[in-house]
């Protein structure tokens, strides 16, 4: 059974700041991995897919990255800003459709 | 082109009470999938209908039931609610049964009091 960890829960930078998201998974047999973004009471917001014979994707000052061989994903988030402040989920797609979600890392930028 | 739309927004309910909530996918997709995110429990995958039937569920009770329409949109069904079904429920959809990426819609906050 497909599990995902995303390290660390929460992060509480200044602006500006760099950082990176952590997502492991412990079957590497996946179709995709995608990050999105969650803010309070919200939905959904797609950041970054990743399919599973891509090793990155960019987007703005944000980018993904895949190793399928040790079931880890990093997102970068460049020169961070205060809107960036929400919960950051990593979800693991699978060749049946099954899709499994890390619990989030809460990412506070503080001005 | 049009997202995911759910619908309601929000709805509060007493414990007990029956609900039903409502997906429309996005236009040409097939599939249907529901989650559930309740409160310090993450995302979990509550069931998947594509062309009218259930494809897969998760590890929901029976009360938790759906069906898929002739144009695709999908029904949640939630039976006796109870305290612990408050929770933000997502619907995705996707171009069909083989794998295809989700998208996912705003969600249905419900609460149960």
């Amino acid at each position: 059974k497909q599990e995902v960890t995303q390290i660390p829960a929460a992060l509480s930078v200044p602006e500006g700041e760099n950082l990176v998201l952590n997502c492991s998974f412990t079957d590497s047999a996946i179709y995709n991995l995608q990050w999105f973004r969650q803010d309070p009471g919200k939905g959904l917001t797609s950041l970054l897919l990743i399919q599973s014979s891509q090793r990155e994707q960019t987007s703005g000052r944000l980018n993904a990255s895949l190793d399928k061989s040790s079931g880890r994903s990093t997102l970068y988030i460049a020169a961070s800003q205060p809107g960036d402040s929400a919960t950051y989920l990593c979800a693991v797609q699978a060749w049946n459709n099954d899709m499994r979600f890390g619990a989030g890392t809460r990412l506070t930028v503080k001005p | 082109e049009a997202g995911v739309t759910q619908s309601p927004t929000h709805l509060i309910k007493t414990r007990g009470q029956q609900v039903t909530l409502r997906c429309s996918p996005i236009s040409g997709h097939t599939s249907v999938y529901w989650y559930q995110q309740a409160l310090g429990l993450g995302l979990q995958f509550l069931l998947w209908y594509d062309e009218g039937e259930e494809r897969n569920r998760g590890n929901f009770p029976p009360r938790f039931s759906g069906r898929q329409f002739p144009n695709y949109s999908s029904e949640l069904n939630v039976n006796a609610l109870e305290l612990e079904d408050s929770a933000l429920y997502l619907c995705a959809s996707s171009l069909g049964s083989s794998t295809y990426e989700q998208y996912f819609g705003p969600g249905t906050r419900l609460t149960v009091t």
